[in-house]
């Protein structure tokens, strides 16, 4: 089955700065490659999500970028601020009859230092 | 996008009893899924529920041990049967939503057996 990677599994940046996080998976079927981002306590929220038709996505301070050819995906978050710290874990999908099951990958904890 | 409630949030149960928890969507949905989130650990599947037909289990998750139900298209439960310090999780739902079946979190329910 799928086995998702992702590096690293903490990362410190300092406000303002840029931080970057790093996925890659092993099954070529994969299609769907969502990023979620877990703050303490909370549910995971879905933040972005790219296709295997697209190799770049951004929605504001966010980017995904897919490398279908390698089976890696980044996330990319610019300007970071305090309220960007939180656990974010990407995922691929495995493709099935009627629906993607999704498989997470071990999370990375970002802290953005003030 | 959808409001997803789960009860109980918490719950502290003794061992060998069983407690069952109950999601609900505000919006019709083919597909449900519950998964199950340790302590400072990544997300996995343990079943994914379609209305009107047996859950589908992953490897290492049984019926007898997480029976689930799916009586419509808005709601599911999962129970936890025989409990032991072991299934001390977050068991979360989620469910397909939105033009592309993104999956979406319900808040989670936090179980401590004792």
């Amino acid at each position: 089955g799928e086995n998702v990677e992702q590096h690293p599994s903490t990362l410190s940046v300092q406000e303002g700065d840029s931080a970057v996080i790093k996925c890659t998976y092993s099954d070529s079927a994969s299609n769907y490659f969502p990023w979620y981002k877990q703050e303490l306590g909370k549910r995971p929220q879905l933040i972005i999500d790219i296709r295997s038709n697209v190799g770049e996505k951004k929605d504001q301070r966010i980017a995904v970028t897919l490398n279908k050819t390698a089976k890696h995906f980044s996330l990319h978050i610019t300007e970071t601020q305090p309220e960007d710290s939180a656990v974010y874990f990407c995922a691929t999908s495995e493709p099935k009859t009627s629906y993607d099951k999704v498989i997470f990958g071990p999370g990375t904890s970002l802290s953005v230092i003030p | 996008s959808a409001v997803i409630s789960q009860k109980p949030s918490r719950d502290i149960c003794q061992r060998g009893t069983s407690l069952t928890i109950q999601c609900q969507v505000d919006s019709q949905v083919t597909m449900m899924f519950w998964y199950r989130q340790q302590p400072g650990q990544s997300l996995t599947l343990i079943a994914t529920a379609n209305q009107g037909s047996e859950a589908t289990y992953e490897s290492g998750f049984v019926i007898d041990k997480f029976p689930i139900s799916r009586p419509n298209l808005t709601f599911s439960t999962l129970t936890v049967s025989n409990m032991s310090p072991e299934d001390s999780s977050i068991y979360l739902c989620s469910v397909e939503l939105g033009r592309d079946y993104e999956q979406y979190f319900g808040p989670g329910t936090r179980l401590t057996v004792t």
